[in-house]
């Protein structure tokens, strides 16, 4: 059964710091692994999108990497802002499921100080 | 509309009423899913439904919840004499057609939820 961890549960950092958050999965075989950003109250946004077969993804600040073998993938943000405060979500799609249902980590509760 | 559309946002109910949450998922997207997010929680898969059929119910946690799918379009989650433990969010998503596998490489959308709070 896939489980999905994410390390640390909760992060505060000063403005304009560089930061990792991580995300480790225990079955390898995987379509695509996927970052998302929660707001309080509201839904998800989709960040970055990584398939299987790909090392990384970037898009402006963002930068997620995926190490399939090891089942690690680590969203790399540049230059915190306190915009960037909000809740990250990793969650992979299994090969074994054809239903592309995604398996949710906890989340890491980012909070960005100014 | 141009995202992921859930009514109502927010609910209390009294426990043992029956609650209906709704989900609009965008225009042309096959595959619809339901998550639930309970307090301090990640998100639990519920159901997948591709087209108006659910091929995926593995996630439903009771025979109390149910859901189904019609023209395509619009999905209604039933909880039927809720309990305090039901208390959390309901989150609707979709995404479109896949190639050979539903979903396998296409983002999923998100809409904003809907928050239940069973007293």
């Amino acid at each position: 059964k896939q489980e999905v961890t994410q390390i640390p549960a909760a992060l505060s950092v000063p403005e304009g710091e560089n930061l990792v958050l991580n995300c480790s999965f225990t079955d390898s075989a995987i379509y695509n692994l996927q970052w998302f950003r929660q707001d309080p109250g509201k839904g998800l946004t989709s960040l970055l999108l990584i398939q299987s077969s790909q090392r990384e993804q970037t898009s402006g600040r963002l930068n997620a990497s995926l190490d399939k073998s090891s089942g690690r993938s680590t969203l790399y943000i540049a230059a915190s802002q306190p915009g960037d405060s909000a809740t990250y979500l990793c969650a992979v799609r299994q090969r074994s499921s054809n239903t592309g249902k995604l398996i949710f980590g906890q989340g890491t509760t980012l909070q960005v100080k100014p | 509309g141009a995202g992921v559309s859930q009514s109502p946002s927010n609910k209390v109910t009294e426990k043992g009423k029956d609650v209906e949450l709704r989900c609009d998922p965008i225009s042309g997207h096959t595959a619809l899913y339901w998550y639930r997010q309970s307090l301090g929680q990640g998100l639990e898969f519920l159901i997948y439904f591709q087209g108006n059929s659910a091929p995926d119910k593995s996630g439903l946690p009771s025979d109390r919840f149910s859901a189904e799918r019609t023209g395509g379009s619009v999905s209604t989650l039933t909880i039927q004499r809720t309990q305090q433990e039901d208390s959390a969010v309901y989150l609707c998503a979709s995404s479109p057609p896949g190639q050979k596998n539903v979903g396998s490489g296409n983002t999923i959308y998100f809409g904003e939820g809907s928050w239940l709070t069973v007293v």
